[in-house]
């Protein structure tokens, strides 16, 4: 049983398009995350949600805009994409309040042509 | 700015022998290190912790050593095993905000050879 999924696993579009990545935990967790890792391997915490609610941001471009219809799901959507948007995105979950274990999805490579 | 750094973007180590793997940080603040491993083609798995007031965690052939006047940790496995190639990312976490925030490294990628 995957733990933490997501959809696409790869994703090559122009730039300019509208994108959206689907993530899924069946752990039953309260709290998701998406991460974004560029080409020189920073794994950045982009947003973080606890019940639905967005509770981290970490100041990215409002053309990302997560959305999470319920507990198990943390969706992101791209408008706009950028050449610098190309990027692997993983999705995350944890616990509420053990944050040091994570669960990751195996990760979507975003290609922006 | 880059708050957690591993220097060493690779490392080779001979099974059965000892690798260590090491971590910088610069923020006072962080009360949490945590180390997760990462295979190609796959998301980041958490391998083991250690609490800002405690100066070394062990977990079988893992052990996490916290030297905070240095504001250095280090990820000790011995023996080295063959499964243990992968990447090694060292991570921090602090408060933000009422919630808590990690912040990653970017990564050593270990090589263990038979």
């Amino acid at each position: 049983d995957t733990a933490v999924s997501q959809t696409p696993k790869y994703l090559v579009t122009q730039m300019g398009n509208d994108k959206s990545i689907k993530c899924e935990q069946n752990l039953g967790h309260d709290t998701m995350y998406w991460y974004k890792q560029d080409s020189k391997k920073f794994l950045k915490i982009m947003f973080s949600y606890n019940n639905k609610e967005l509770i981290i941001n970490e100041t990215v471009p409002n053309r990302f805009s997560p959305k999470s219809p319920d507990k198990a799901h943390l969706n992101l959507h791209i408008n706009s994409l950028e050449l610098g948007d190309s990027a692997v995105y993983f999705c995350a979950s944890s616990q509420a309040g053990n944050y040091n274990e994570q669960f990751f999805g195996p990760g979507t490579r975003l290609t922006v042509l | 700015d880059q708050q957690v750094k591993q220097n060493s973007p690779s490392l080779s180590v001979q099974e059965g022998r000892i690798s260590i793997l090491n971590c910088d940080y610069t923020n006072s603040m962080f009360d949490y290190f945590l180390w997760y491993k990462k295979y190609p083609a796959e998301g980041p798995t958490f391998l083991i912790s250690i609490s800002s007031i405690k100066d070394k965690n062990e977990d079988g052939r893992f052990t996490v050593f916290l030297n905070k006047s240095a504001k250095h940790l280090s990820l000790h496995i011995v023996p080295s095993q063959p499964g243990d190639s992968a990447v090694y990312f060292c991570a921090a976490r602090r408060n933000s905000g009422g919630y808590q925030k990690v912040t990653f490294g970017t990564g050593t990628k270990l090589q263990v050879i038979p």
